[in-house]
């Protein structure tokens, strides 16, 4: 069973840093894209950022570009996203996503999310 | 603002069917699979369909997607109260080089 468990949500003040965690386990987390997924309250889904399998290929939406990196350690079957400069409007529920079919592909497995507040 | 256009709801009794549309463009379902995602609330999205028309192992065939030109549609038959969830389309757009959601559909049994 894919089990994808995000860690590192919490209060922040704006323009503060902050760190999430995804661990990744029942597969084979080398060969797989890995995405981040965010969710306003009471708002739609956003694609924030996609990782291949082999960090050879990153990209991010434009409303966290520059702010935003992803990255993993596939020694240690974990996704993360450093998030800087943060902003009210990047208040909202991160996901860790599987991607299937490579970094365009379609997200077949989904975290439980980790909530994130920007607020002074 | 997302680049791909759902109807914010539809509604419909219990056994009927319910069509959801997804309005996009040549650089995202024009030229790329599109899939769906359903979200129960208080829960994390899960995946429906992919690659326009297949399903998941598990996902029951009242579910379907098809795809013509820069639209998809995703079609649920024979209607639940456990259907009652928001609805997303998405794909890959090769202009942003993003992948990109629909603005999401809730879907209401009457």
């Amino acid at each position: 069973q894919v089990q994808l468990v995000e860690s590192g949500g919490g209060v922040v003040q704006p323009g503060s840093s902050l760190r999430l965690s995804c661990a990744a386990s029942e597969f084979t987390f080398n060969i797989y894209a890995m995405n981040w997924v965010r969710q306003a309250p009471g708002k739609g889904l956003e694609w924030v950022a996609v990782i291949s399998h082999d960090e050879n290929n990153k990209y991010y939406a434009e409303s966290v570009k520059g702010r935003f990196t992803t990255s993993r350690d596939n020694s240690k079957n974990m996704l993360y996203l450093q998030m800087d400069s943060l902003r009210a409007e990047d208040t909202a529920v991160y996901y860790c996503v599987r991607g299937f079919g490579g970094y365009k592909g379609y997200f077949d497995y989904w975290g439980q999310g980790t909530l994130v507040t920007v607020s002074s | 603002q997302s680049v791909l256009t759902q109807p914010p709801s539809v509604s419909a009794a219990p056994g009927q069917k319910v069509t959801i549309s997804c309005s996009g463009s040549s650089s995202n379902i024009g030229n790329n699979y599109v899939s769906w995602y359903q979200q129960l609330p208080g829960t994390a999205p899960k995946l429906l369909i992919y690659d326009n028309n297949k399903r998941p192992s598990g996902i029951p065939d009242q579910f379907s997607g098809s795809k013509s030109g820069t639209s998809a549609t995703l079609g649920i038959t024979g209607l639940q109260t456990g259907d009652e969830a928001d609805y997303y389309c998405g794909t890959w757009d090769s202009s942003l080089s993003a992948f990109v959601f629909g603005t999401g559909t809730k879907v209401t049994v009457l």
